[in-house]
């Protein structure tokens, strides 16, 4: 069975430039999560969804970040404009539907520079 | 103060040694536990889930003591292939539910 898939793998870009990352989470996990993970750091919650439903934004910077998954399977991760503080591994996680109690499963990630 | 803080690290210990990690959460709202394990470069993976009974897995075992808000990871006989951090993980039920990641202990087994 394949696992989360993410890309890009990694992703170099200048400040103030638009950058996005895709995410098709495993066949049947109704519940997709966006994470970023700092240097030395775990990995921090940015959004969540019940299908195609935002249940968890409340950690997403709205002012620059946005995220959709219109069908309820794959989803973007969008960042505009960058800043150098975004400079990060942005990680995608899935679980089956009604199981946030349960493991979830992660992509291998995008690890963004912002020079 | 952080949600869900972890033992500072790094941990240097020899093969064949027992070494344990712990975890502190402050929310009383915290529901479920876990611990998983992430290599240098790689993906976090499930290690084990952590029930109030406590529970082993091989040479694991996690244990929770809702009294202190902790969880702990005991990993005896370490190997080589042992080194990776450790990432506490607290699933919070505030009307819904949230992740919370702990900054993560490394370690290191040595030869």
């Amino acid at each position: 069975e394949a696992g989360v898939v993410q890309s890009p793998r990694y992703k170099i870009i200048e400040k103030k430039q638009p950058v996005a990352f895709w995410c098709n989470p495993i066949s049947g996990h109704n519940t997709l999560y966006w994470y970023r993970q700092n240097l030395g750091q775990g990995p921090e919650l940015l959004i969540r969804y019940e299908n195609e439903e935002a249940v968890d934004d409340s950690q997403l910077p709205k002012d620059r970040f946005s995220a959709e998954r219109l069908k309820g399977v794959d989803s973007t991760l969008k960042i505009q404009p960058a800043e150098l503080g975004d400079s990060a591994v942005y990680l995608c996680a899935s679980s089956p539907q009604g199981t946030t109690l349960y493991e979830q499963y992660f992509g291998p990630g995008t690890r963004l520079t912002v020079t | 103060r952080k949600e869900v803080e972890q033992d500072p690290g790094p941990f240097n210990v020899p093969e064949g040694a027992t070494v344990a990690f712990n975890c502190t959460y402050s929310n009383s709202a915290s529901q479920s536990f876990f611990w998983y394990r992430q290599d240098c470069r790689k993906e976090p993976k499930l290690l084990m889930s952590v029930y109030s009974s406590g529970n082993e897995d091989g040479r694991f075992t996690a244990q929770l003591n809702r009294a202190s808000q902790y969880i702990s990871l005991l990993i005896r006989d370490s190997k080589l292939s042992d080194s990776a951090t450790y990432l506490c993980v607290v699933i919070l039920n505030t009307g819904g539910f949230k992740t919370i990641f702990g900054a993560g202990t490394r370690l290191f087994v040595k030869a």
